[in-house]
């Protein structure tokens, strides 16, 4: 079975500083998607970046990258110029290429932003 | 972009009554939905997956028959929770998936329903 580790439960970042949340992955396939997910305390699931497994090139949008390294199954997020709006749970999650399309999500990293 | 509408978004009730929450797709057409559960300071866990026209596809331990899940169209899922209890009591939240061919496109949530059972 596909599994997903945040290995960090709480991080805080000051306000203008950058913070990296980490993300670890075991899976056999090849064809995936990898994903990071925001949830602040209103609870909505907001889509903060995707990565596709077949591309080399790490995402960006805007103050937020990933470090996606294939070999090692790591996908690790980069805040840049924290905002107090930041603060929020952090979810990295793992889909198949195929199939059913379900994600697996790892147990959150619980992110402040100190101002 | 993509919109999912999840409700209600609060329910208080009292132990035994039946609940259904609603997940419709406003902009798209969504050939699977899901459904997940999330407990206080815990992840999303995956319930089940509803397919339009097809019975729902249940994750190991969740019980058919306490949570009914229907999808009867392309727009809409439904999740009854059947003689709740306070056990019941939690978050819960649907996500679908556009029914376009491109594989890599992300699930879309609905705001969730946060269940409270007397």
């Amino acid at each position: 079975a596909q599994t997903v580790t945040q290995s960090q439960p709480e991080m805080s970042v000051q306000e203008a500083e950058t913070v990296t949340l980490s993300c670890t992955y075991d899976t056999s396939e090849s064809d995936y998607y990898l994903f990071w997910y925001k949830q602040p305390p209103s609870r909505q699931m907001i889509l903060v970046i995707r990565q596709e497994a077949y591309k080399q090139q790490n995402a960006t949008e805007n103050r937020f990258s990933v470090n996606f390294q294939k070999a090692a199954k790591s996908f690790s997020l980069k805040i840049s110029d924290s905002q107090l709006g930041d603060a929020a749970m952090y979810f990295c999650a793992w889909r198949s290429g195929a199939g059913s399309y379900q994600l697996t999500f790892g147990k959150g990293t619980k992110l402040s932003v100190i101002p | 972009g993509a919109v999912v509408s999840q409700h209600p978004s609060r329910v208080i009730c009292k132990s035994g009554t039946s609940v259904k929450i609603e997940c419709r797709s406003l902009d798209f057409q969504a050939t699977t939905m899901f459904w997940y559960r999330q407990f206080p300071k815990q992840s999303l866990m995956l319930m089940a997956t509803s397919n339009e026209g097809s019975k729902a596809t249940y994750e190991q331990g969740v019980e058919k028959d306490k949570f009914l899940i229907n999808h009867a169209s392309l727009t809409l899922s439904t999740l009854t929770v059947t003689s709740a209890h306070p056990e019941d009591s939690s978050f819960y939240i649907c996500s679908a998936r556009d029914r376009g061919p491109y594989s890599n496109q992300p699930q879309h949530f609905g705001d969730g329903t946060r269940l409270s059972i007397l």
